[in-house]
């Protein structure tokens, strides 16, 4: 069935630094794929999308681009902030009526 | 504009107990979903609907009972709570099923 595996975190970084987050999938078909961040205390916010082959998704200077022949999805941003410490989510969709995730990954930004 | 909204966010049970979890959204979204999470597991899918009058099982159904009486509430019930049911639980909803879901703030559970 279709499955997402993420890096095992927690991810410890300090201010500034370059964030890589890895996520590969297996799917039969063509997802779309999806990052979530679960901030303290909440439930999960869209972090960015895309829907074919080559999209890339973006917002708050996070970026992650739909590559195909290798099955990935990986989370990157250019100068991670003490804000951004969290839990991502990778998570694919097809037309199954389900949302599969991967286990989470933690993020940890220090000043 | 509230989102998904889910009560209580926080309960303790003993075995045996029953209890429902409410989860309600004002957005008019067909598709809603209950997700329980546990450490090192991300989140798997106990129940979801597609809309009013039609539910199906996920991932994880064993124990759960659902009802989706109108678009806006999916209470998920606990019939006879056992200490493999301590977990956070977080009920979301979209348009579609396809589309980026909706998350409510989740609902800690803890049975002893």
């Amino acid at each position: 069935g279709d499955s997402v595996t993420q890096m095992e975190g927690p991810v410890t970084l300090s201010e500034e630094a370059f964030l890589t987050i890895n996520c590969t999938y297996t799917a039969t078909g063509y997802p779309s794929l999806f990052w979530y961040v679960q901030y303290p205390g909440e439930g999960l916010q869209l972090l960015l999308k895309a829907t074919k082959a080559d999209d890339k998704g973006s917002n708050k200077g996070f970026e992650a681009t739909y590559r195909k022949e290798t099955t990935s999805f990986h989370l990157e941003k250019g100068s991670v902030q003490v804000s951004d410490s969290a839990v991502y989510f990778c998570a694919l969709s097809q037309n199954t009526d389900k949302l599969i995730f991967g286990t989470g990954t933690r993020l940890q930004v220090f000043p | 504009n509230a989102g998904v909204t889910q009560t209580p966010k926080f309960q303790v049970l003993k075995t045996g107990q029953s209890m429902t979890l409410q989860c309600a959204q004002d957005m008019n979204h067909e598709y809603m979903s209950w997700y329980r999470q546990d450490p090192g597991m991300g989140l798997r899918l106990i129940h979801y609907s597609v809309g009013a009058g039609i539910t199906d099982q996920g991932e994880v159904p064993n124990g759960y009972n659902v009802s989706r009486s109108t678009t806006e509430d999916f209470p998920l019930r606990l019939l006879s709570a056992a200490p493999s049911q301590t977990s956070v639980y977080f009920c979301a909803s979209s348009y579609f099923s396809n589309q980026p879901q909706h998350f409510g703030d989740g609902t800690r559970l803890s049975i002893l």
